[in-house]
């Protein structure tokens, strides 16, 4: 069975500064990993997505992800923060292929914005 | 614009009462979902369909019942037997296989009058 665990449920940054969201994960396969964002009172966005292609993923909104598997991590980052990116985001775990099971969500980290 | 539209936004419910919460999508994909988000909490797996006419019970089906007649329709019937109901229900499609992500809906905030 998969797991995913995301290391801050609350990140507080200041619009300009670097944004870091922690995700790791625990899977006996290799995993495809997502991170969505959702803004109040709306549906899950899909940020981006790792699939065994390249380590470090680049999304939407200038996010971006680096697959470390020796680290089970696959934490977000944008070197900037606005003040649009305040949501929740989720990182998100495959099932193994084959066994129809289902996707694992994280608890969600709130992202705080502040000028 | 392909997307999944989920209706009605708001929704309320009497006691005794069943709801129904409604989820088309045009992607054309095999596979739905439904899921319960409640505050401070990830999302939860109420119900699944990979095909039409089949569906298959999530982690929280107790009190939830769905239909799938047609690929593009994945309709969330809320009963009277789901005590706390209170919450925003997602639906959400995907397409090929299990490693790939889904698209999700804009919700159905469904609450207790």
């Amino acid at each position: 069975a998969q797991s995913v665990t995301q290391l801050d449920s609350h990140v507080s940054v200041s619009e300009g500064t670097p944004v870091l969201l922690r995700c790791n994960y625990s899977s006996s396969y290799s995993p495809s990993l997502f991170w969505y964002v959702q803004h109040p009172n709306k549906g899950l966005q899909l940020l981006l997505k790792y699939t065994s292609a390249a380590t470090l993923v680049k999304g939407i909104n200038g996010f971006e992800a680096e697959f470390k598997k020796s680290e089970t991590s696959f934490h977000l980052t944008k070197p900037s923060a606005h003040m649009s990116d305040a949501a929740e985001y989720f990182c998100v775990v495959t099932p193994q292929l084959g066994t129809a099971s289902k996707l694992t969500f994280g608890t969600g980290t709130r992202l705080q914005v502040t000028l | 614009d392909g997307g999944i539209t989920q209706s009605p936004k708001y929704l309320f419910r009497k006691e005794g009462q069943n709801v129904t919460l409604s989820c088309e999508q045009n992607l054309n994909h095999d596979a739905m979902y439904w899921y319960r988000q409640d505050p401070g909490q990830g999302l939860r797996l109420i119900y699944y369909s990979q095909i039409v006419n089949d569906f298959q019970k999530g982690d929280i089906a107790e009190g939830y019942s769905v239909s799938r007649e047609k690929k593009e329709s994945f309709p969330l019937t809320v009963t009277s037997a789901q005590k706390n109901p209170t919450a925003f229900y997602l639906c959400a499609s995907r397409a090929g296989g299990d490693n790939q992500p889904q698209h999700f809906g804009d919700g159905t905030r469904l609450s207790i009058l």
